[in-house]
C-alpha cells in the first residue's frame, strides 16, 4: 500500500543544536508537505514542495525534495525552545495526502 | 490564508451513542473534504475522502457504517461516529483542498477530540 515512512521517531537535542528529519515513500510523490504540530494542537502547514529538487528555505529550516521525487528532509540549524513539536512529512499520492509517522523534537535548554 | 473550522472542538459521549462533527470551509469552496484520525503520539491516519455531493470513499479497514461521512454542500462535511465506544477515543481532524491555480492547497481545521466513556 502507500507508505511514506519518516525517522528518526524521536529527536532529543540542546538548544542550538541542528536537527534533521527524513521522509522516504516507495512511489514517487507529486508533491510533498510538511507540517509541525505542538502538543495539544493540530498540524499546521509549513510548505510544499513540487519540484523534482526543490530546495527551500524558511529562516532556520531548510526543505529538500528529492531528484527521483520519493524522498524529503527538514533541516533545522541551530534550534530553539520554540521548535519543539512533531513534524510531519505528508506525500501527495493519487490525490490523497498520506502522512508519515512523525519526528517528535524536544530542544532542551 | 483558506481557513478551515471544526465543531465542537472537545466532546464526551457515553459508549453507544452516536457522535456529530462539523467541518466548514469559511472563506472557500472545498470539492473536496478529508477526515483523519490521530490516536495519542502517533500520526495523522486518512480515513476518508469526501467529494461534494456523492458518496465519500473510505479507506481500507475504517468501517463505512460506523464513520458516517455527509459532504452536502461545498463548504460543509460532516463525520458521525455511531455507536461509539471507547476504543473511538479519538482526535480527529478534517482538512478542506482548494484548487489554486495549477497546484492544489488542503487546509488542515483544528480538530476535535472524542472521549467516549
Amino acid at each position: 500500500g502507500q507508505q511514506v515512512m519518516q525517522i528518526p521517531q524521536y529527536q532529543h537535542v540542546q538548544e542550538g543544536e541542528d536537527f534533521t528529519t527524513y521522509c522516504n515513500s516507495s512511489t514517487t510523490l507529486s508533491n510533498i508537505q510538511w507540517y509541525k504540530q505542538r502538543p495539544g494542537g493540530h498540524p499546521v502547514f509549513l510548505i510544499q514542495l513540487v519540484k523534482s529538487g526543490e530546495v527551500k528555505k524558511q529562516k532556520r529550516l531548510t526543505f529538500q525534495f528529492g531528484e527521483a521525487k520519493k524522498n524529503s528532509s527538514l533541516h533545522i540549524t541551530a534550534t530553539q525552545t520554540t521548535d519543539v513539536g512533531t513534524y510531519f512529512c505528508a506525500g501527495l499520492q493519487g490525490g490523497k495526502l498520506i502522512f508519515g509517522q512523525g519526528t517528535e523534537l524536544s530542544v532542551k535548554p | 490564508g483558506a481557513v478551515v473550522s471544526q465543531h465542537p472542538s472537545w466532546v464526551i459521549c457515553k459508549s453507544g451513542t452516536s457522535v456529530k462533527i462539523e467541518c466548514r470551509s469559511l472563506d472557500f469552496q472545498a470539492t473536496t473534504m478529508f477526515w483523519y484520525r490521530q490516536f495519542p503520539k502517533q500520526s495523522l491516519m486518512l480515513m476518508a475522502t469526501s467529494n461534494e455531493g456523492s458518496k465519500a470513499t473510505y479507506e481500507q479497514g475504517v468501517e463505512k457504517d460506523k464513520f458516517l461521512i455527509n459532504h452536502a454542500s461545498l463548504t460543509l462535511s460532516t463525520l458521525t461516529v455511531t455507536s461509539a465506544h471507547p476504543e473511538d477515543s479519538s482526535f480527529y481532524i478534517c482538512s478542506a483542498r482548494q484548487r489554486v491555480g495549477r497546484v492544489y492547497e488542503q487546509y488542515f481545521g483544528p480538530g476535535t477530540r472524542l472521549t467516549v466513556t
